[in-house]
């Protein structure tokens, strides 16, 4: 799987958007761009997938760059409970070669 | 979403005694389910893939005779933590893949083992 970069941490205002970056320049074209976030002391929950087009849902937003190297996760209307490590993942869907390999994350502070 | 429960959700055990973790697919079946630990303030390190009816493949660096996984069915696999030892308290997360659901991988609420 290719490896992503993210901060490591970011601060957002509660109410507002929050923008999470993410790179993965060496993403192979069957590779999907995953998002899943954790907070403290619980499993990981999905969050939204993509491929190359950009992808909605009752969550958030995920833009994906035209070349693929980069993306960002969108929460449109950050709330406390947003308050979670999130990471992005790349990896081929689907098959035997479907296992998610974390990296680092991006610690989101929503600050009241 | 699908659900992934995983039982029990925290254990306390002796040094020495062997612990076992189960984790079910509860609206789905799973043929397959990874199994990851978390140190505090860590990311998650996959240990292993856990195929059902097959052995479980495990990650470079992971004792499979230490950590004992059994996929039985389409809706359960166990990892066994053998002769637990202080090192091995962790946060235990199993995930699976809820076929049909273009590759979605959702995970169980973790299991936190303390050896003492």
């Amino acid at each position: 799987d290719a490896k992503t970069t993210q901060p490591p941490s970011m601060d957002c205002a509660e109410g507002r958007a929050a923008n999470l970056p993410c790179n993965h320049s060496t993403i192979s074209g069957n590779e999907y761009v995953y998002w899943y976030r954790q907070i403290h002391s619980q499993g990981p929950q999905y969050i939204i997938h993509g491929l190359k087009n950009n992808e909605t849902n009752e969550m958030a937003s995920l833009i994906i760059t035209e070349d693929r190297k980069s993306s960002t996760l969108i929460l449109p209307h950050a709330t406390l409970r947003d308050t979670a490590v999130y990471y992005c993942i790349v990896r081929v869907t689907g098959g035997a070669t479907n296992k998610l390999i974390f990296g680092t994350g991006t610690l989101l502070a929503v600050q009241p | 979403g699908a659900v992934v429960s995983q039982h029990p959700s925290w254990v306390i055990c002796k040094s020495g005694t062997s612990v076992k973790i189960e984790c079910r697919s509860l609206d789905f079946q799973a043929t397959t389910m990874f199994w990851y630990r978390q140190f505090p303030k860590q990311s998650l390190m996959l240990m292993a893939t856990s195929n059902e009816g097959s052995k479980a493949t495990y990650e470079q660096g992971v004792e499979k005779d230490k950590f004992l996984i059994n996929h039985a069915s389409l809706t359960l696999s166990t990892l066994t933590v053998t002769s637990a030892h202080p090192e091995d308290s962790s946060f235990y997360i199993c995930s699976a893949v809820a076929g049909g659901r273009t590759g979605e991988l959702f995970f169980g609420e973790g299991s936190r083992l303390t050896v003492l």
